[in-house]
C-alpha cells in the first residue's frame, strides 16, 4: 500500500527566504505526482504535475522535483512572500483506480 | 483542467438531520471523487462516483451514511446523513482529467451541533 510523508510538517519562514518542501513515497512505481496548495478552510488548488518521465516541473517561482528511483519529490518557492502561506500538500495516484494518496501536508507560514 | 463549484460553501446542521452537497463541473468528466478532511487531518477518499454506475465507498464508508448521485457527466451530490458531530468536515468533491491529474472544489465546511 501506498504511503506518502511529508516533512516538515511545519514550517516558518521570514519573506524572501528560497524554502524546499519534502514529500516522500513508497512505493516508486508511480503515474505521476501532483503538488497542492490548500488555504484555510477552502479546497485545494493544483500547483504542478509532475510526470513520471519528468524530472522536474516549473510555474512561477514553484519548481518541482521528482526522482522515482528514491522515492522522493521537492518542492521549492523561490523568494518567498507572505501570500505563500498555506498548507502544501502532494499526492500520487495509486491503487486499482488510481486514487490520489495524500501526505499530511506542510503549514508553511511567511512571515512579512 | 476543470472548474468545479460546491454548494453550499459551508453549513451548521443540527445533529440527526442530513445535507445534501452538490458538485457542478464545467466540463463533461467520467470519473468523480469525494474526499472528506477532518479538523487538521488530510484528506480521505470517500467515495468514487462514475456516470452510469453505482458509486464505489471506500473502507469505513458506506452507502447509507453517504448516498452519492451522479446523473449526468457533470454534476454529483453528496448526502451526509443522520449526522453527528464526528461528521464535522471539510468535503471535497474533485474530478479527474486525463492523465490522472485531479481538480477540487472550494468545499463544503460542515459543523454538526
Amino acid at each position: 500500500k501506498q504511503e506518502v510523508t511529508q516533512i516538515p510538517a511545519a514550517l516558518s519562514v521570514p519573506e524572501g527566504e528560497n524554502l524546499v518542501l519534502n514529500c516522500s513515497f513508497t512505493d516508486s512505481a508511480i503515474y505521476n505526482l501532483q503538488w497542492f496548495r490548500q488555504d484555510p478552510g477552502k479546497g485545494l488548488t493544483s500547483l504542478l504535475l509532475i510526470q513520471s518521465s519528468q524530472r522536474e516541473q516549473t510555474s512561477g517561482r514553484l519548481n518541482a522535483s521528482l526522482d522515482k528511483s528514491s522515492g522522493r519529490s521537492t518542492l521549492y518557492i523561490a523568494a518567498s512572500q507572505p501570500g505563500d502561506s498555506a498548507t502544501y500538500l502532494c499526492a500520487v495516484p495509486s491503487g486499482s483506480a488510481r486514487q490520489l494518496t495524500f501526505g499530511s501536508g506542510t503549514q508553511l507560514t511567511v512571515l512579512p | 483542467s476543470a472548474v468545479i463549484s460546491q454548494k453550499p460553501s459551508r453549513d451548521i446542521c443540527q445533529r440527526g438531520t442530513s445535507l445534501t452537497i452538490q458538485c457542478q463541473v464545467d466540463s463533461q468528466v467520467t470519473m468523480m471523487f469525494w474526499y472528506r478532511q477532518q479538523p487538521g487531518q488530510s484528506l480521505t477518499l470517500i467515495a468514487t462516483a462514475n456516470q452510469g454506475s453505482e458509486a464505489t465507498y471506500e473502507s469505513g464508508f458506506v452507502i447509507d451514511k453517504f448516498p452519492i448521485s451522479r446523473p449526468n457527466l457533470t454534476f454529483s451530490t453528496l448526502t451526509v446523513s443522520n449526522m453527528s458531530p464526528e461528521d464535522s468536515s471539510i468535503y471535497l468533491c474533485s474530478v479527474r482529467t486525463k492523465p490522472y491529474e485531479q481538480y477540487f472544489g472550494p468545499g463544503t465546511r460542515l459543523t454538526v451541533t
